[in-house]
């Protein structure tokens, strides 16, 4: 059964660093999308893809962060500076059409800013 | 910001006991998914009732949504210690023309030997 793949899965990093994060989603999958999800909360969208292009960026910090979707295939989120406050669960999700339809997630990346 | 809230926030029950867990929300939908989510572990999809439906099920899952009153339970019958997560609720909001869903707080669901 195809799945969402994220990588790296554990990311330990000092404040004020860059980190980035990859996601390659199902094949064929038209929306990618990014949430992030701190300890005890549900996931939180930071930023969504139809294709390549953008089409929800309102809750992603543009100051310090960056998403891209060349190709309208996989997908990088970037944090520049990390902070302490980041330190969370970014998960990755695709999902066939371009409606609210089933999303299919990755196992995310545990970020540890210290 | 999160739409959904679930309660209870935590449950614990028997192996063989029916869990449920009820999630509200604020604003006018296209549909309702419920996903799971294992400690650590990414999302799991397991059912979506569209906003026209009241009620749904899919093996010991029953879903039921009520428009009028903003709500929407899950029912897992006969539970397992494999049923041990926590339980999401999403919906798909139409105030947003990007249909994005917004997640709820979550139900930690613990199921006993």
């Amino acid at each position: 059964e195809a799945e969402v793949a994220q990588s790296p899965r554990y990311k330990i990093t000092e404040k004020s660093q860059a980190v980035a994060f990859w996601c390659d989603p199902i094949s064929g999958h038209a929306t990618l999308y990014w949430y992030r999800q701190i300890l005890g909360q549900g996931p939180e969208l930071l930023v969504q893809f139809q294709d390549e292009s953008v089409v929800d960026d309102s809750q992603l910090p543009k100051d310090r962060f960056s998403a891209e979707r060349l190709k309208g295939v996989d997908s990088t989120l970037k944090i520049q500076p990390a902070e302490l406050g980041d330190s969370a669960m970014y998960l990755c999700a695709s999902s066939l059409g371009y409606s609210a339809d089933t999303q299919y997630f990755g196992p995310g990346t545990r970020l540890t800013v210290l | 910001s999160q739409q959904g809230e679930e309660d209870p926030q935590a449950l614990s029950i028997q192996e063989g006991e029916n869990a449920t867990m009820n999630c509200s929300y604020k604003t006018s939908i296209n549909n309702l998914q419920w996903y799971r989510q294992n400690s650590g572990r990414g999302l799991v999809h397991l059912i979506l009732i569209r906003s026209n439906e009241r009620e749904k099920h899919s093996g010991r899952l029953r879903v039921t949504l009520d428009t009028s009153k903003k709500s929407s339970s899950l029912l897992i019958t006969a539970s397992r210690a494999a049923d041990t997560a926590s339980y999401f609720c999403a919906t798909a909001d139409l105030s947003y023309n990007t249909d994005k869903l917004i997640f709820g707080t979550g139900t930690r669901l613990q199921v006993f030997p």
